[in-house]
Parts: C-alpha cells; sequence; structure tokens
C-alpha cells in the first residue's frame, strides 16, 4: 500500500450539488495531486498543492477548487455539480525534491445523477 | 494530436506470450517517463520510470526513443497476474510535477 488515503471511497450526489473529497497523503510527502478519471480514460490533472499552495492547474473549470492543510492533507470541493463530474477522483502524494514519482491513493468514485 | 496516445487494444494474449505497448507523446520537452498498471476498479500503481538508456525490471523491459518521441513496454512470459489496464505516463518537466496519462492499453492473459 502507498499510505495515501482517501475518503469517502463512495459517494452519489446530484446535479448542483457540491461535494468535499479528502486526502492524505503519505508521511513525509508535501505536495499532493488531484486528478479526474472518466470510465474508459486515463486520469486528467485537475491540480496540485505543495506546502498550502495551489502550484499548477489542468484544464478544470474554477468550480474545482482546492486546500491542503499545514499537515499536507488536502481536499477537492466541486460545486454545482454536473453529470459529467461522474468520475474516479484520485489524490497522489509525492516528495517535492525533483524525484516525480506519484503515489496514489484508492479513489474516490463519484456518481452525478 | 494528443498528448500521449497509446495502442487502443484491448490485448488478449496466452500464458507465456510476450506482449509489446507503445506509445507517443507530443511535447517534445517532456522530461520523464513512466509505466502505471492499473487493475479493475483501483487506483494506479507505478509499475516502472523509462529511460533513455532502456531498463528492464524481471520481466518487465522500458525503452523511450526521444527523437521519435517514443515509448514502449515489453512483457515477456505474460502471467495471468499481469491482466491489467497500462497506462503511458509523461512528466513535462521544467518545474511541473503534473503527470500526463495515455488512455492505457488493457491486457487480457489468458489461460
Amino acid at each position: 500500500e502507498t499510505g495515501v488515503t482517501q475518503s469517502p471511497t463512495h459517494l452519489i450526489k446530484t446535479r448542483g450539488q457540491q461535494v468535499t473529497l479528502r486526502c492524505s497523503s503519505q508521511s513525509g510527502h508535501n505536495t499532493v495531486s488531484w486528478y479526474q478519471q472518466a470510465l474508459g480514460q486515463g486520469p486528467q490533472f485537475i491540480f496540485q498543492y505543495y506546502r498550502e499552495e495551489e502550484n499548477g492547474r489542468g484544464n478544470f473549470p474554477p468550480r474545482f477548487s482546492g486546500l491542503q492543510f499545514p499537515n499536507y492533507s488536502s481536499e477537492l470541493n466541486v460545486n454545482a455539480l454536473e453529470l459529467d463530474d461522474s468520475a474516479l477522483y484520485l489524490c497522489a502524494s509525492s516528495l517535492k525534491t525533483g524525484e516525480e514519482t506519484q503515489y496514489f491513493g484508492p479513489g474516490t468514485r463519484l456518481l452525478v445523477l | 494530436r494528443k498528448e500521449v496516445e497509446q495502442d487502443p487494444g484491448p490485448f488478449n494474449v496466452p500464458e507465456g506470450a510476450t506482449v509489446a505497448f507503445n506509445c507517443t507523446y507530443s511535447n517534445s520537452a517532456s522530461q520523464s517517463f513512466f509505466w502505471y498498471r492499473q487493475d479493475c476498479r483501483k487506483e494506479p500503481k507505478l509499475l516502472m520510470s523509462v529511460y533513455s538508456s532502456g531498463n528492464e525490471d524481471g520481466r518487465f523491459t522500458a525503452q523511450l526513443n526521444r527523437a521519435s518521441q517514443y515509448i514502449s513496454l515489453l512483457i515477456r512470459d505474460s502471467k495471468l497476474s499481469d491482466s491489467a489496464t497500462y497506462l503511458c505516463v509523461v512528466n513535462p518537466g521544467a518545474g511541473s510535477y503534473q503527470l500526463t496519462f495515455g488512455k492505457g492499453t488493457k491486457l487480457s492473459v489468458i489461460p
């Protein structure tokens, strides 16, 4: 196991609602990245947090937002949910020393009805 | 052109077979390259990094051709446990830690 944990494991929401997903990074890792994986696709980069600051963002609208806390855990918030937001949301942690290996958590499977 | 493109698959091979996956990437400035493995309904797990000199880990061999922007993964003596989706992954580098994934190629190893 990677030591990266995510909660909840599964979630069902309806269109227009808001959701918060949580991630605890591997011990000693100060960087957290979030990815969205739709069915049959590879993961798509949402954004990354390093020492509580956003450190890069993919092609996702502003209703996708995040936070990183002093203990390096992180949250992904999605507002005004749409049906296309249904996906597996993956969190990955890494130690930002130039080694880019990222360790993924088990993901949260979100279904928007 | 997609940033990372892989063989569409799926690949269905008998146990013991050798199978090769191919991948191309569009950003010539990309710095780091990986193969990840993803089992059904699980998270991606790092299989191996890919270096210009090529690298081998047991039955797995990865190659990188920067001039052609091409990455490959060879699996020899396939096992049933190799059945998974194999994801080609590129990091653009230059201070970026964003991973760009291909769509993945599904491998089924058949008894």
